[in-house]
């Protein structure tokens, strides 16, 4: 069965520092999103994005967030300069064939660490 | 804006027990509803979801949930809990794609 596949599992890094999260969204899908749960909070929605460009975005992505396919299977989450509060579990989900409203797959996550 | 409530962020049942965790949603347009099932150090799996074509809707491991307009519920429920179900459970409800969790409920299952 297919599966969303997100690497690294976890990544531990210095606040200011780059990083990019990786993830491969089930193949025949058009829509991918990236979600974030702080620990103990809930899940929410960071950014969605569909024929390659960002669809919509919550206030949470800012100027340090920014996302790309950049060849067609992989699509990436880069924060430009990590903050403390940036620790969190990151989940990628690609859905939908033909809607928005199809079933959102996700992946494992990604544990980020900021230091 | 739609927005989700899951009442209890603990529940625990004994092994054999009703399961019923609830939700409760509000939009302003017929909502999709979603449930999904964290198990320790993993991702959201997809236990079942609305889409308007009936209202108890069944899904993976024995789960349903009905769909109550008139109480804007979709509570989820198991007849019969195992050790295995324990793990956190969240609500969503679409919005024009993007998933609106509610915070999620962390079930316990006494053997």
């Amino acid at each position: 069965e297919p599966e969303v596949t997100q690497t690294p599992s976890h990544q531990v890094t210095q606040m200011g520092q780059e990083v990019i999260l990786r993830c491969v969204p089930i193949s025949n899908h058009l829509y991918f999103y990236w979600y974030r749960q702080i620990l103990g909070q809930k899940v929410e929605f960071l950014v969605s994005f569909y024929n390659n460009e960002i669809s919509e975005k919550s206030e949470i992505f800012d100027d340090q967030f920014s996302v790309e396919r950049p060849d067609g299977s992989n699509f990436t989450l880069k924060i430009r300069s990590t903050k403390l509060e940036d620790s969190a579990m990151y989940f990628c989900a690609s859905g939908g064939t033909s809607g928005r409203e199809e079933t959102q797959y996700f992946g494992p996550g990604t544990r980020l660490l900021v230091l | 804006a739609q927005s989700v409530t899951q009442l209890g962020s603990h529940v625990s049942v004994s092994e054999g027990a009703l399961v019923l965790l609830r939700c409760n949603y509000s939009s302003s347009v017929p909502p999709y509803l979603f449930w999904y099932v964290q198990y320790p150090n993993q991702g959201l799996q997809l236990l079942l979801k609305y889409t308007s074509a009936a209202t108890l809707v069944k899904g993976i491991n024995g789960f349903e949930a009905e769909f109550k307009k008139s109480e804007t519920s979709f509570h989820l429920t198991k007849p019969s809990a195992h050790m295995s179900d324990a793990a956190e459970y969240f609500c969503a409800v679409s919005d024009r794609g993007k998933l609106i969790f509610g915070q999620g409920t962390e079930l316990s299952v006494k053997p």
